[in-house]
Protein backbone atom coordinates (compact mmCIF):
# COMPACT_ATOMS: atom_id res chain seq x y z
CA UNK A 1 0.00 0.00 0.00
CA UNK A 2 1.30 3.52 -0.90
CA UNK A 3 1.57 5.82 2.17
CA UNK A 4 2.84 7.80 4.99
CA UNK A 5 4.51 5.62 8.03
CA UNK A 6 5.21 7.30 11.05
CA UNK A 7 6.76 5.23 14.53
CA UNK A 8 6.87 4.65 16.59
CA UNK A 9 2.90 5.69 17.35
CA UNK A 10 3.42 6.46 21.02
CA UNK A 11 6.85 7.43 22.45
CA UNK A 12 7.72 8.22 26.01
CA UNK A 13 10.95 10.40 27.01
CA UNK A 14 12.63 11.61 30.12
CA UNK A 15 13.42 15.12 30.41
CA UNK A 16 17.03 15.97 29.01
CA UNK A 17 17.27 12.99 26.37
CA UNK A 18 16.40 13.49 22.33
CA UNK A 19 14.46 11.34 20.88
CA UNK A 20 13.69 10.77 16.98
CA UNK A 21 10.27 10.08 15.17
CA UNK A 22 10.05 8.19 12.21
CA UNK A 23 8.55 9.26 8.60
CA UNK A 24 8.63 7.36 5.89
CA UNK A 25 6.81 7.76 2.25
CA UNK A 26 5.90 5.88 -0.51
CA UNK A 27 4.75 8.08 -3.16
CA UNK A 28 7.71 9.45 -4.49
CA UNK A 29 6.42 12.79 -3.48
CA UNK A 30 9.01 15.23 -3.58
CA UNK A 31 8.41 17.40 -0.66
CA UNK A 32 7.69 16.60 3.45
CA UNK A 33 6.69 18.26 6.01
CA UNK A 34 6.66 18.09 9.75
CA UNK A 35 3.43 19.47 11.97
CA UNK A 36 2.65 19.57 15.77
CA UNK A 37 -0.47 19.38 17.45
CA UNK A 38 -1.18 20.23 20.86
CA UNK A 39 -4.97 19.16 22.28
CA UNK A 40 -7.37 21.05 21.22
CA UNK A 41 -5.40 22.84 18.97
CA UNK A 42 -4.96 23.33 15.13
CA UNK A 43 -1.39 22.21 13.22
CA UNK A 44 1.72 24.15 13.60
CA UNK A 45 4.45 23.55 11.02
CA UNK A 46 7.40 23.13 12.21
CA UNK A 47 9.74 21.75 9.36
CA UNK A 48 9.44 21.18 5.95
CA UNK A 49 11.66 20.00 3.07
CA UNK A 50 11.05 20.42 -0.51
CA UNK A 51 13.44 18.15 -1.76
CA UNK A 52 16.41 15.78 -0.56
CA UNK A 53 19.59 17.42 1.47
CA UNK A 54 17.52 20.88 1.52
CA UNK A 55 14.53 21.49 4.53
CA UNK A 56 13.30 25.28 5.72
CA UNK A 57 12.22 26.12 9.66
CA UNK A 58 8.69 26.42 9.86
CA UNK A 59 6.71 28.47 12.13
CA UNK A 60 8.02 26.63 15.19
CA UNK A 61 11.32 24.99 14.96
CA UNK A 62 13.22 25.94 17.77
CA UNK A 63 14.20 22.56 19.75
CA UNK A 64 13.81 19.95 16.79
CA UNK A 65 16.13 18.91 14.06
CA UNK A 66 15.60 17.05 10.99
CA UNK A 67 17.70 15.57 8.16
CA UNK A 68 16.45 14.96 4.11
CA UNK A 69 19.22 12.26 3.03
CA UNK A 70 16.40 10.28 1.07
CA UNK A 71 13.38 11.15 -0.96
CA UNK A 72 11.52 8.66 1.07
CA UNK A 73 12.61 9.63 4.84
CA UNK A 74 12.19 12.76 6.65
CA UNK A 75 13.38 12.16 10.49
CA UNK A 76 12.36 14.50 13.32
CA UNK A 77 14.39 14.77 16.48
CA UNK A 78 12.90 16.49 19.35
CA UNK A 79 16.21 17.67 21.27
CA UNK A 80 16.38 18.46 24.88
CA UNK A 81 16.24 22.14 24.25
CA UNK A 82 12.30 21.82 23.56
CA UNK A 83 10.51 22.89 26.56
CA UNK A 84 7.35 21.56 26.21
CA UNK A 85 7.63 18.54 23.64
CA UNK A 86 4.49 16.48 24.94
CA UNK A 87 2.22 16.91 21.80
CA UNK A 88 0.69 14.99 18.89
CA UNK A 89 3.55 15.18 15.65
CA UNK A 90 2.17 14.30 12.08
CA UNK A 91 4.07 13.92 9.30
CA UNK A 92 3.01 15.00 6.02
CA UNK A 93 4.04 14.67 2.24
CA UNK A 94 3.09 16.13 -1.28
CA UNK A 95 3.92 16.95 -5.42
CA UNK A 96 3.19 18.48 -7.85
CA UNK A 97 1.93 15.60 -9.89
CA UNK A 98 -0.31 14.61 -7.56
CA UNK A 99 -1.75 18.93 -6.99
CA UNK A 100 0.40 19.42 -4.38
CA UNK A 101 -2.42 18.07 -1.98
CA UNK A 102 -0.80 17.26 1.83
CA UNK A 103 -1.17 13.95 3.08
CA UNK A 104 -0.62 13.00 6.12
CA UNK A 105 0.51 9.78 8.55
CA UNK A 106 -1.09 8.96 11.15
CA UNK A 107 0.91 10.63 13.95
CA UNK A 108 3.27 9.98 16.28
CA UNK A 109 2.21 10.70 20.42
CA UNK A 110 5.17 12.12 22.58
CA UNK A 111 5.09 12.15 25.95
CA UNK A 112 7.45 13.74 28.44
CA UNK A 113 7.85 12.01 31.56
CA UNK B 1 -1.13 34.78 4.77
CA UNK B 2 -4.80 33.76 4.55
CA UNK B 3 -6.85 33.02 7.59
CA UNK B 4 -9.05 31.20 7.54
CA UNK B 5 -11.69 31.49 10.11
CA UNK B 6 -14.63 28.47 11.38
CA UNK B 7 -17.29 27.66 13.69
CA UNK B 8 -15.60 26.19 16.92
CA UNK B 9 -18.50 23.66 17.00
CA UNK B 10 -21.07 21.88 15.27
CA UNK B 11 -24.22 19.49 16.36
CA UNK B 12 -26.55 17.69 13.95
CA UNK B 13 -28.05 14.31 13.74
CA UNK B 14 -27.87 11.25 11.73
CA UNK B 15 -28.98 11.77 7.98
CA UNK B 16 -28.96 15.14 8.16
CA UNK B 17 -26.98 17.37 5.16
CA UNK B 18 -24.50 19.80 7.57
CA UNK B 19 -22.83 22.90 5.70
CA UNK B 20 -19.56 24.34 7.21
CA UNK B 21 -18.74 27.16 6.42
CA UNK B 22 -15.36 28.59 6.17
CA UNK B 23 -14.29 32.63 5.76
CA UNK B 24 -11.22 33.53 4.10
CA UNK B 25 -11.49 36.99 3.02
CA UNK B 26 -7.91 37.87 2.31
CA UNK B 27 -7.87 34.30 -0.38
CA UNK B 28 -4.86 35.36 -2.65
CA UNK B 29 -5.16 34.44 -6.39
CA UNK B 30 -3.21 31.59 -6.48
CA UNK B 31 -4.62 29.98 -3.08
CA UNK B 32 -6.72 27.09 -3.69
CA UNK B 33 -9.03 25.68 -0.56
CA UNK B 34 -9.02 22.20 1.31
CA UNK B 35 -10.99 20.05 3.52
CA UNK B 36 -9.16 18.01 5.31
CA UNK B 37 -10.95 15.53 8.03
CA UNK B 38 -9.15 14.20 11.30
CA UNK B 39 -10.50 11.75 13.96
CA UNK B 40 -8.70 12.09 17.77
CA UNK B 41 -4.69 10.85 17.53
CA UNK B 42 -4.66 10.31 13.72
CA UNK B 43 -3.74 12.39 10.84
CA UNK B 44 -6.08 14.67 8.73
CA UNK B 45 -7.58 12.98 5.89
CA UNK B 46 -8.00 14.64 3.02
CA UNK B 47 -11.60 15.50 1.74
CA UNK B 48 -12.33 17.34 -1.23
CA UNK B 49 -10.43 20.56 -2.68
CA UNK B 50 -11.49 23.51 -5.43
CA UNK B 51 -10.55 26.80 -6.62
CA UNK B 52 -13.97 28.54 -7.97
CA UNK B 53 -17.27 26.98 -8.24
CA UNK B 54 -18.67 23.75 -7.07
CA UNK B 55 -16.54 21.01 -6.79
CA UNK B 56 -18.48 17.42 -5.74
CA UNK B 57 -16.89 14.10 -4.65
CA UNK B 58 -18.17 10.59 -3.79
CA UNK B 59 -18.10 11.90 0.17
CA UNK B 60 -18.38 15.57 -0.11
CA UNK B 61 -19.59 19.13 -1.87
CA UNK B 62 -17.51 22.31 -2.00
CA UNK B 63 -19.36 25.63 -2.96
CA UNK B 64 -16.79 28.51 -3.55
CA UNK B 65 -19.10 31.76 -4.39
CA UNK B 66 -17.48 33.88 -7.08
CA UNK B 67 -15.13 36.19 -4.93
CA UNK B 68 -14.06 33.40 -2.74
CA UNK B 69 -13.87 34.88 0.08
CA UNK B 70 -15.94 32.02 1.72
CA UNK B 71 -16.07 28.64 1.00
CA UNK B 72 -18.18 26.02 2.32
CA UNK B 73 -17.94 22.00 2.98
CA UNK B 74 -21.65 20.12 2.41
CA UNK B 75 -21.78 16.86 3.97
CA UNK B 76 -24.91 14.61 2.96
CA UNK B 77 -26.39 12.84 4.92
CA UNK B 78 -23.86 12.54 8.03
CA UNK B 79 -23.28 9.44 9.93
CA UNK B 80 -22.35 9.05 13.66
CA UNK B 81 -18.76 8.31 11.95
CA UNK B 82 -18.87 11.88 10.25
CA UNK B 83 -18.51 12.92 14.36
CA UNK B 84 -14.49 14.89 14.02
CA UNK B 85 -12.69 18.11 13.63
CA UNK B 86 -12.75 19.60 10.18
CA UNK B 87 -10.11 21.75 8.77
CA UNK B 88 -10.20 24.61 6.29
CA UNK B 89 -7.54 25.05 5.11
CA UNK B 90 -6.59 27.95 2.18
CA UNK B 91 -2.58 28.43 0.50
CA UNK B 92 -0.68 28.54 -2.38
CA UNK B 93 -0.40 25.15 -3.68
CA UNK B 94 1.68 25.42 -5.99
CA UNK B 95 4.39 27.43 -4.78
CA UNK B 96 4.52 25.14 -1.20
CA UNK B 97 7.88 25.06 -0.68
CA UNK B 98 9.07 28.48 -0.06
CA UNK B 99 5.58 29.26 1.33
CA UNK B 100 4.34 26.43 3.51
CA UNK B 101 3.64 29.10 6.04
CA UNK B 102 0.45 30.78 4.14
CA UNK B 103 -0.76 27.19 4.42
CA UNK B 104 -2.40 27.80 7.72
CA UNK B 105 -4.52 25.23 9.70
CA UNK B 106 -6.76 27.13 12.29
CA UNK B 107 -8.43 25.12 14.91
CA UNK B 108 -10.71 23.65 12.76
CA UNK B 109 -14.84 22.73 13.49
CA UNK B 110 -15.65 20.05 15.86
CA UNK B 111 -18.38 18.64 14.06
CA UNK B 112 -20.67 16.05 16.60
CA UNK B 113 -23.51 13.61 15.21
CA UNK B 114 -25.92 12.57 17.13
CA UNK B 115 -28.36 9.39 16.70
Amino acid sequence: DGGITQSPKYLFRKEGQNVTLSCEQNLNHDAMYWYRQDPGQGLRLIYYSQIVNDFQKGDIAEGYSVSREKKESFPLTVTSAQKNPTAFYLCASSSRASGNTIYFGEGSWLTVV
Amino acid sequence: LAKTTQPISMDSYEGQEVNITCSHNNIATNDYITWYQQFPSQGPRFIIQGYKTKVTNEVASLFIPADRKSSTLSLPRVSLSDTAVYYCLVGDLMNYGGSQGNLIFGKGTKLSVKP
